[in-house]
């Protein structure tokens, strides 16, 4: 069983488009995050829930919208998606809050065309 | 500002071949260092927790140090299976958000 399950694995679209990306996690975790990972490989949070209310909020455009349906879901929304919004983003779930290891799922690859 | 720095960007190692990563870091108040391992296509892999400084963790042929500065990997007789990227991430200050702060990471190719 995939602990942190991301779909879709691979996303192409136009820019100006909207699209989303889910993430599910089996592990009974209570807090999500969202990662996006550049061309260099570098990853930064964006956000956290924990236990569906927002924790973490970076410096993210506001294109970009989380939504925590329950614990186990963390989607990510992006509206009038732009050219550098290309990039590989991750979920990921641990425990709870805290100095807890994070399991990631294995990213949805975006591209903007 | 937080920040971690790893060194070097790509290491190439014979088999057998025992080798260091770094990973610096300038942080205010370090709560844990975590090392990931990423293989193509994957998502970070945890390897790792260290929280203060002398502390040490080993799996397999990998070895995690801690100082108050810098971390250390050690891989001792790698294989070629041990080929990946090694990310390392830092969680510092008073928030307990979980929020880590990851470096570039290290890309390792071990050749038989």
């Amino acid at each position: 069983d995939t602990a942190v399950s991301q779909t879709p694995k691979y996303l192409v679209t136009q820019m100006g488009n909207d699209k989303s990306i889910k993430c599910e996690q089996n592990l009974g975790h209570d807090t999500m995050y969202w990662y996006k990972q550049d061309s260099k490989k570098f990853l930064k949070i964006m956000f956290s829930y924990n236990n569906k209310e927002l924790i973490i909020n970076e410096t993210v455009p506001n294109r970009f919208s989380p939504k925590s349906p329950d614990k186990a879901h963390l989607n990510l929304h992006i509206n009038s998606l732009e050219l550098g919004d290309s990039a590989v983003y991750f979920c990921a779930s641990s425990l709870q809050a805290g100095i807890q290891p994070q399991h990631f799922g294995d990213g949805t690859r975006l591209s903007i065309l | 500002e937080d920040q971690v720095t790893q060194s070097p960007e790509a290491l190439r190692l014979q088999e057998g071949e025992s080798s260091s990563l770094n990973c610096s870091y300038t942080v205010s108040g370090l709560r844990g260092l975590f090392w990931y391992r990423q293989d193509p296509g994957k998502g970070p892999e945890f390897l790792f927790t260290l929280y203060s400084a002398g502390e040490e963790k080993e799996k397999e042929r990998l070895k995690a140090t801690l100082t108050k500065k810098e971390s250390f990997l050690h891989i001792t007789a790698p294989k070629p299976e041990d080929s990946a990227t090694y990310l390392c991430a830092v969680q510092a200050g008073s928030g307990n958000t979980g929020k880590l702060i990851f470096g570039q990471g290290t890309t390792l190719q071990v050749k038989p």
